[in-house]
């Protein structure tokens, strides 16, 4: 089984919608974050978690909300989905609060907005 | 304005060949670099960093330089197999700042080796 799984892995919905990623882990890292992934853009950050009580912006967050239910948990919310919100997501974790060592991503999840 | 660049989105070489990837930071605050290789329908996985007290980091096949007074770190990859075919991106991050921290990420660069 996967350390970070994400669901749905894919999804397609319409202009409009509420959509809700989810992200849990078995890594037991406090970090948690999401990621956006476009074509040509690379991987830019959305939100970022450090424990349950402590949630920050990234790079790119309007549009989108986050909820980090519980250590393991962090879901990401798009409350009315639009057509530049298509791209892959990914949810990563971190055992370090500065980075020197590594994240683990999950597999992803692939939004459509039509 | 992007803090990590990579400036070739792709590159094709030999198999058994040197696969040299290139990347370029502006922020002089970065003190940590490192690697991610993905595969198609696959998240990013850790491939090697380096600490900006370092010039050079090796593991087996994978070796990252750092030259800090060019901005620039490059990831060698000796020799080339046709596993090594994948999307590399050049990560960066900060201890002190505004940042806290997080990685920068770059565009990435599509590995391609052929057999």
């Amino acid at each position: 089984d996967a350390d970070v799984t994400q669901t749905p892995r894919n999804r397609i919905t319409k202009t409009g919608k509420r959509i809700m990623l989810e992200c849990s882990q078995t890594k037991g890292h406090d970090r948690m974050y999401w990621y956006r992934q476009d074509p040509g853009l690379g991987l830019r950050l959305i939100y970022y978690s450090f424990d349950v009580k402590d949630i920050n912006k990234g790079e790119i967050s309007d549009g989108y909300s986050v909820s980090r239910q519980a250590q393991a948990k962090f879901s990401l919310s798009l409350e009315s989905a639009i057509p530049n919100q298509t791209a892959l997501y990914f949810c990563a974790t971190s055992r370090t609060r500065f980075n020197t060592g590594e994240l683990f991503f999950g597999e992803g999840s692939r939004l459509t907005v039509l | 304005d992007q803090q990590v660049k990579q400036n070739s989105p792709s590159l094709s070489v030999q198999e058994g060949r040197i696969s040299i990837l290139n990347c370029d930071y502006t922020n002089s605050m970065f003190d940590y670099f490192l690697w991610y290789k993905k595969y198609p329908a696959e998240g990013p996985t850790f491939l090697i960093s380096i600490s900006s007290i370092k010039d050079k980091n090796e593991d087996g096949r994978f070796t990252v330089f750092l030259n800090k007074s060019a901005k620039h770190l490059s990831l060698h990859i000796v020799p080339s197999q046709p596993g090594d075919s994948a999307v590399y991106f050049c990560a960066a991050s900060a201890r002190y700042g505004g940042s806290q921290g997080n990685l920068i990420f770059g565009k990435g660069t599509k590995l391609s080796v052929k057999p």
